[in-house]
């Protein structure tokens, strides 16, 4: 089984909402990644996870706050978003974190709008 | 630092036919995985092809094939016989210690 899942698929929040996007993958992979994609643009990575634990923040503001609870599990908790937070969110796995042999597995994103 | 260049933003084929999209890279790491991606406008990146820095042949996955030549640091991807559903934006990677540098993309349009 080689596949992430992400959940909503579509997300529509006000400015002063607080909602949480989840990510999940059963593929036993130890690292878990963020990435935020506009449109047209290539993915830029947010936030990896390392054996649990957060280990690059790419200087992503504090309205986005990731979360592990476990190995399979990866949250993005939103609150206070801006319209232009607005893009296609991927959550995405990989087998060993540090080797650069191992692909990484994408879901299929969550197309937020911020209203 | 590493840098991945797509130079084609766009490029068309027609159906059956092979068609290639360029890719550069720039790294001073000694390892490292270079790979390619393919998203459909539903959004999801799907995995294509790798290729290891230190792998002497190309690699082939089907109707994919990646055309590594290390000195010229290029990894162009091939699709063979282009078929409709090809048509998407196709990205190449690169994977160093622990992060994956993408390049800028080529939107690829399979015509009748």
């Amino acid at each position: 089984d080689t596949e992430v899942t992400q959940t909503p698929k579509h997300l529509v929040m006000g400015m002063t909402n607080k909602k949480s996007l989840k990510c999940e993958q059963h593929m036993g992979h130890r690292a878990m990644y963020w990435y935020k994609q506009k449109a047209k643009k290539p993915p830029e990575l947010m936030f990896v996870y390392s054996y649990e634990k957060l280990s690059i923040n790419e200087s992503v503001p504090s309205r986005f706050s990731p979360e592990c609870p476990n190995s399979s599990l990866l949250n993005l908790h939103l609150h206070a978003l801006q319209p232009e937070d607005s893009a296609l969110y991927l959550c995405a796995s990989s087998q060993d974190p540090t080797d650069s042999d191992y692909e990484q597995y994408f879901g299929p994103g969550t197309r937020l709008t911020v209203t | 630092a590493q840098k991945i260049t797509q130079t084609q933003p766009g490029m068309f084929v027609q159906e059956k036919e092979a068609v290639t999209l360029d890719c550069t890279y720039d790294t001073s790491d000694q390892s490292y995985g270079l790979f390619w991606y393919k998203q459909p406008s539903s959004g999801e990146m799907i995995f294509l092809i790798y290729q290891g820095s230190y792998d002497e042949q190309n690699a082939t996955e089907g109707r994919y094939s990646l055309n590594f030549q290390k000195a010229r640091k290029s990894a162009n991807l091939v699709i063979s016989a282009s078929q409709l559903g090809d048509s998407a934006m196709y990205f190449c990677a690169m994977r160093g210690y622990s992060t994956l540098t993408f390049g800028k993309g080529t939107m690829l349009l399979v015509s009748p």
